[in-house]
């Protein structure tokens, strides 16, 4: 079937604007992780959804920054008021819930963040 | 807290050459996860093993195979007779959930270059 999907691939925009990442995980995958990868800081956590909960956005850097997941698919991770030292790479992740223990995290291809 | 470090930036080998790529891991836990995914070119990161804390044996996979070892912390990843196509940047992690939610805690990755 068909892995983890993201958009857009890339996207440029201007300090001060707003931006939506869009993560469509793999087909029966209950959860869902936001990453993101930056030179200063390598890869990092953001936030993870359970079906559509967020039981954990501590990684999420500031209040500029929020993830949505509707349907128990499909996830948005907003960015407000874009700031230069956003630029990165967002990486989403999914894994099939599983009674056996933790779970193989399968990635997308990310979205390539420029804050002009 | 839980760390991960990859001491070595980047390795350069010729094709046919044996390379090790070490991981030394830090957690309070006795029970946690450590993996190893490969980031190729294109961007994607790319599952390759998981290992549990119970279980010490090596494990050989084709070219590749890992040496876990807790009494130095570490998971070391080793290919055999290198090719071109396994250049990559390489990212131990490590996960200290024992069901459901991972959050994936990655080293800094070891970028590889098999030259012909």
């Amino acid at each position: 079937g068909a892995g983890v999907s993201q958009s857009p691939s890339n996207k440029v925009t201007e300090k001060g604007k707003d931006v939506e990442l869009r993560c469509d995980p793999i087909s029966g995958h209950t959860a869902l992780y936001w990453y993101r990868q930056s030179l200063g800081q390598g890869l990092e956590f953001l936030i993870y959804f359970q079906g559509n909960s967020a039981p954990d956005k501590s990684g999420l850097p500031s209040d500029r920054f929020s993830a949505e997941r509707t349907g128990g698919s499909v996830s948005t991770l907003t960015i407000q008021r874009t700031q230069q030292e956003d630029s990165a790479v967002y990486l989403c992740a999914s894994t099939k819930r599983s009674l056996a223990g933790t779970d193989t995290q399968y990635f997308g291809p990310g979205t390539r963040l420029t804050v002009l | 807290a839980q760390k991960v470090t990859q001491a070595q930036t980047e390795i350069s080998v010729v094709e046919k050459e044996d390379v090790t790529l070490d991981c030394v891991y830090e957690t309070r836990d006795t029970t946690y996860y450590l993996f190893w995914y490969k980031q190729p070119p294109s961007g994607e990161l790319v599952f390759l093993i998981r290992r549990n804390s119970f279980d010490e044996q090596n494990e050989i996979s084709g070219r590749y195979s890992w040496n876990f070892q807790k009494s130095t912390s570490s998971f070391n990843f080793t290919i055999t007779a290198s090719q071109v196509v396994d250049s990559a940047v390489y990212f131990c992690a490590l996960s200290e959930a024992l069901t459901g939610f991972q959050k994936l805690v990655f080293g800094t990755g070891t970028r590889l270059l098999v030259s012909p």
